[in-house]
């Protein structure tokens, strides 16, 4: 069965600290993506990466940076952690075309 | 502009009756896709329907149905017979391509949401 695994469940972080997600999929998927989820606000897309090193910002990009150094893992970087970024943080690949685009559980985030 | 519209924040239905959740979008793009998305108490991301601008018929997954008006650029989802376990939050969503479309570069861009209640 096809996965994307994402490494917390929840966490809880302090305003200022260096906060990392991790993604990993198993399906050799090239694009990855990193979204937040607030009520009434959707699925908001922060970054998406179609390859290796590769990157691309998405609507909301401010206060956050990825890193995708393997095709498997894609990491969200909060550099330093503030209490708007409070979320559930969904990752999600596919490879493209008419495949539908599989998540990973999420990560609720705290910043207290 | 919103790229994504779902204008029912909420909608209440009977157990067993056919449920219209309402999706419009804009693109300037000829190629694109629709996607359905459903995401119970759970949180997963369950992914019911897929619906690209070229094709020809409207997309059906058992219940699900699509109810695509190209001109009009709304994609509805109809669930025929509705069950207590459709109660969910449901997301319409848009594909588009990114950069050089020769390669696979896309990105997915999400509405709202609609949250679904089914009364038994």
């Amino acid at each position: 069965d096809v996965k994307v695994t994402q490494s917390s469940r929840y966490l809880v972080k302090r305003t200022g600290e260096k906060v990392f997600l991790e993604c990993v999929q198993d399906m050799d998927h090239e694009n990855m993506f990193w979204y937040r989820q607030d009520p009434g606000l959707g699925l908001r897309l922060i970054y998406f990466s179609y390859d290796v090193k590769m990157k691309e910002k998405g609507d909301i990009p401010e206060g956050y940076s990825v890193s995708r150094e393997k095709k498997e893992r894609f990491s969200l970087i909060l550099e330093s952690a503030s209490t708007n970024q409070t979320s559930m943080y969904l990752c999600a690949s596919t490879p493209g075309g008419r495949s539908g685009y599989t998540f990973g559980s999420g990560t609720r985030l705290t910043v207290v | 502009a919103q790229k994504i519209t779902q204008t029912q924040p909420g909608m209440f239905v009977q157990e067993k009756e056919a449920v219209t959740l309402d999706c419009t979008y804009d693109t300037s793009d000829q190629s694109y896709g629709l996607f359905w998305y459903k995401q119970p108490s759970s949180g997963e991301m369950i992914f019911l329907i897929y619906q690209g601008s070229y094709d020809e018929q409207n997309a059906t997954e058992g219940r699900y149905s699509l109810n695509f008006q190209k001109a009009r650029k709304s994609a509805n989802l109809v669930i025929s017979a509705s069950q207590l376990g459709d109660s969910a939050m449901y997301f319409c969503a848009m594909r588009e391509r990114y950069g050089r479309a020769n390669f696979g570069n896309e990105k997915l861009t999400f509405g709202t949401g609609t949250r679904l209640t089914i009364i038994p």
